[in-house]
Parts: C-alpha cells; structure tokens; sequence
C-alpha cells in the first residue's frame, strides 16, 4: 500500500496563476483533510471531506476549493495563487472524521508562489 | 481562536534527559488527543493518543498525561535520544470533526 500520495512534491507559481494540488489514498478511508504548515502556526485545516460528496471549510479556506472525486482523490484547487498562499501543503485521510481515528498524512507538496 | 494551545515553541534536551510538552484545550466536547512527530521534509506521523477515559497512557519511552479537569494534556519523552529530534504536535478532536492541532515543538537532543 502507498498510503497517502501527493502530487507535485515541488511548485513555483507566479502571483495570479492557477493550479490544482492532487491527493489519493488506498486504504479505503471515508475522510480526508487538506492542512496548510506554515513556520510558527502549525497545521491549519483548510478544507476537509468527512465523507464522498462532502465538503467543509476549515480554519483557512479562503482562496482555496476543493473537490472529493471520489473515495480515494480529494483534490486542492488555488484558482489565483498570491504569495501569501507560499506554503507546504499536506493531505491526510482517516478511517472517520475527528475521535480516535488515526489520520495518516502524505509527504506534502512545497509551493511557492512568488 | 487557537482550539489547543501548545508550549515550549522549542525544547533542547541532553541525551538522556526528560522531554516535556505541554498542550491545554478549551472545549470540553473533545474526546480524542493525539501527539503527532515530524521529521524535516516528512509529514507528520502518529505518536501517541489518549482518550479522556485515562490519566495517563505509556507506549515505550513516551508517556501522555491526561488531566481532564484541568484541561490540560502532555507528552513525556523518557531517555531522550538524538532521533528524537522532530517537531512534536498536540490535537484534539470531537468525534466526526476534524482535528485541531498545536502549533508545535521543536525538540533538539544533544548528545
């Protein structure tokens, strides 16, 4: 099993571009998150699917969508990308959402958005 | 508003030593916390967790202490070792929502 993967591992953007951040689990879990980690402020939620077919906004959604593509994928969408948005993005699933479940994260994807 | 609240930012401690982390939470609804490490350019990985049913719960060199009443929970690292270093997360969560993470300790063993 691979677990959680991140595609790219690596992205330099320039201000006002687009681009989509891809995630897939193979361990049949319902819930997967997106988390920012930025120096000083830990891992902030971002966008999280506790179930296929929905979607809740975190603590930091603004200038983010996402869409669960299915049970595995659960994709991050930056549709104008601001230097603000530099960042290491990690995804992660679980078997449920919140209490005792383990979440499991991918490597993270480092963007740059300059 | 920060849900978990997570303290030292950073920690150095000689080989050998007692690492502690300290983490203090406001919802009472929380009913899961979980300790998670990350080594540098990894995600993070799970630690440990405990449920507010116990005081206390050991896996090896790391211990969680759990007071309920005072809302508070922390992570022992007995023995500290040099691959020890990491950064350490504090969370909680209520069953069916997301968690809510500390922002964080970065722990240095010395040899």
């Amino acid at each position: 099993n691979a677990g959680v993967t991140q595609t790219p591992k690596f992205q330099v953007l320039k201000t006002g571009q687009s681009m989509t951040l891809q995630c897939a689990q193979d361990m049949n879990h319902n819930s997967m998150y997106w988390y920012r980690q930025d120096p000083g402020m830990g891992l902030r939620l971002i966008y999280y699917s506790a179930s296929e077919g929905t979607t809740d906004k975190g603590e930091v959604p603004n200038g983010y969508n996402v869409s669960r593509l299915n049970k595995r994928e659960f994709s991050l969408r930056l549709e104008s990308a601001a230097p603000s948005q530099t960042s290491v993005y990690f995804c992660a699933s679980s078997k449920l959402a919140g209490g005792r479940n383990e979440q499991f994260f991918g490597p993270g994807t480092r963007l740059t958005v300059l | 508003q920060q849900q978990v609240k997570q303290s030292p930012q950073s920690l150095i401690v000689q080989k050998g030593g007692i690492s502690i982390i300290n983490c203090a939470y406001e919802n009472t609804a929380f009913d899961y916390f979980p300790w998670y490490q990350q080594f540098p350019g990894k995600g993070p990985a799970l630690l440990i967790a405990i449920r507010p049913d116990v005081s206390e719960k050991k896996e090896g060199r790391f211990t969680i202490s759990f007071n309920k009443s005072a809302k508070q929970f922390s992570l022992h690292i007995m023995d500290s070792q040099p691959g020890d270093s990491a950064t350490y997360f504090c969370a909680a969560s209520m069953t069916g929502y997301a968690l809510n993470f500390g922002k964080g300790t970065s722990l240095l063993v010395t040899p």
